[in-house]
């Protein structure tokens, strides 16, 4: 599985776009690039995944350089609800292969 | 999406009683489901692999005869702390991948806060 590294925290006002980023330079061929969101007490919950290139969905968009040694997640216009743990994985996950997380980083969303 | 549910949702005991721990795919069949552990303020650590019918696979320094996982059919895994201590206190989550999807996306249920007191 493919070593991630994030920040470890992030401050953000309300309204403003939310840039993270994750770096992932031993990603292999068949990896994909997927992003999850945990808030205190619950589990994660998916947000968005991508190979290359450009996602995007009515959560956040995720973008990918050609050489996939990186990621962006980008929540725009965070609320105070956005507040949470963001965790980036690298793999090919199918069958009994587990999900493996990393540090994550905390967002904190102030008014 | 798919849902997972966790019964209970906390759960207080006393040092030395054992706890059960209820993971369901509600709405779809999971041959595998894993059960993750997370301490205040650190990330989720997989504890076990758990397969329909089979034994589970359990991570490098997690005791298989303290967390017992029974995975009896292909909707309910179930996670029991045995002889729970108070450094068993923490947030156990299960998660399970729905079979139809062709890659990766895995579910996760609310989690259940066990406090050992």
């Amino acid at each position: 599985l493919a070593k991630t590294t994030q920040p470890i925290s992030m401050d953000s006002y309300e309204g403003q776009e939310v840039n993270i980023t994750c770096s992932h330079n031993n990603i292999a061929t068949n990896d994909y690039i997927t992003w999850y969101q945990q808030f205190p007490s619950q589990g994660p919950r998916f947000i968005i995944q991508g190979y290359k290139t450009k996602v995007t969905n009515e959560v956040a968009s995720l973008f990918i350089p050609a050489d996939r040694k990186s990621s962006t997640l980008s929540l725009p216009r965070v609320s105070l609800s956005d507040t949470a743990v963001y965790y980036c994985l690298v793999g090919f996950y199918s069958g009994n292969t587990p999900l493996v997380f990393g540090k994550g980083t905390r967002l904190s969303v102030i008014a | 999406g798919a849902v997972v549910s966790q019964h209970p949702s906390w759960v207080i005991c006393k040092s030395g009683t054992s706890v059960k721990i209820e993971c369901r795919s509600l709405d779809f069949q999971a041959t595998t489901m894993f059960w993750y552990r997370q301490f205040p303020k650190q990330s989720l650590m997989l504890m076990a692999t758990s397969n329909e019918g089979s034994k589970a696979t359990y991570e490098q320094g997690v005791e298989k005869d303290k967390f017992l996982i029974n995975h009896a059919s292909l909707t309910l895994s179930t996670l029991t702390v045995t002889s729970a201590h108070p450094e068993d206190s923490s947030f156990y989550i299960c998660s399970a991948r729905d079979n139809r999807q062709a890659l990766n996306e895995q579910f996760f249920g609310p989690g259940t806060r066990l406090t050992v007191l």
